[in-house]
């Protein structure tokens, strides 16, 4: 059974700040990383994917992975009150599988 | 861009009737979709993947006689509520993975439908 372990939260970060969440997997053979964004009631839209051990930055977000210790974080710097949302961490295990396995999600409150 | 429309996108029937949610991607092939559920306050279950031409893959526990999957074409992908009851109230969302592109494995969510069965 692939797990996606995340913490659910809430987590509480001041506006422009740095909010950190943070995700763990299962299965060692998990190959591409997605972070998405879910606003209540809406669906997921995608942040960021990362497929490399290492840093990957878009603009005010960056993604780290570590595939030794099955690791994956999400960064986010200058928190704006627009980013209060629950972040959702997602794995596929390998091109082949195209079936993601979602957390539970992270929900994140920037205070103004 | 890579943009997944859903209709309708909220619906409300009476038990044992059927509602059928389409999934188009406008922009873009897809060769896979993938439909979900989410309950309040849950995280995302898929249910089944559906590939255009073939039969949908169900997820263990997903009735496929009770939620029909029809992927007719490489832009529409519907699922139909059959009989629908209470406890089938819940936002379902549809994804697409494009068919070519560099990054193919990327999923789309579509923006959901919210069912409400009476």
């Amino acid at each position: 059974q692939k797990e996606v372990e995340q913490n659910s939260g809430p987590l509480s970060v001041p506006e422009g700040a740095i909010a950190s969440l943070n995700c763990t997997y299962s299965d060692r053979v998990s190959q591409s990383f997605f972070w998405y964004r879910q606003y209540s009631g809406k669906s997921p839209e995608l942040i960021m994917s990362i497929y490399s051990n290492g840093d990957k930055e878009d603009g005010r977000f960056t993604a780290q992975l570590n595939k030794a210790s099955q690791y994956v974080s999400l960064l986010i710097r200058d928190s704006q009150p627009s980013d209060s949302a629950t972040y959702l961490c997602a794995v596929n295990d390998d091109f082949g599988n195209e079936k993601l396995t979602f957390g539970t999600g992270t929900r994140l409150t920037i205070i103004p | 861009g890579a943009v997944v429309s859903q209709h309708p996108s909220r619906v409300i029937c009476k038990s044992g009737t059927s509602v059928k949610i389409e999934c188009r991607s406008l922009d873009f092939q897809a060769t896979t979709m993938f439909w979900y559920r989410q309950f309040p306050k849950k995280s995302l279950m898929l249910m089944a993947t559906s590939n255009e031409g073939s039969k949908a893959t169900y997820e263990q526990g997903v009735e496929k006689d009770k939620f029909l999957i029809n992927h007719a074409s490489l832009t529409l992908s519907t699922l139909t509520v059959t009989s629908a009851h209470p406890e089938d109230s819940s936002f379902y969302i549809c994804s697409a993975r494009k068919s070519s592109g560099p990054v193919s494995d990327e999923q789309f969510f579509g923006p959901g439908t919210r069912l409400t069965v009476l």
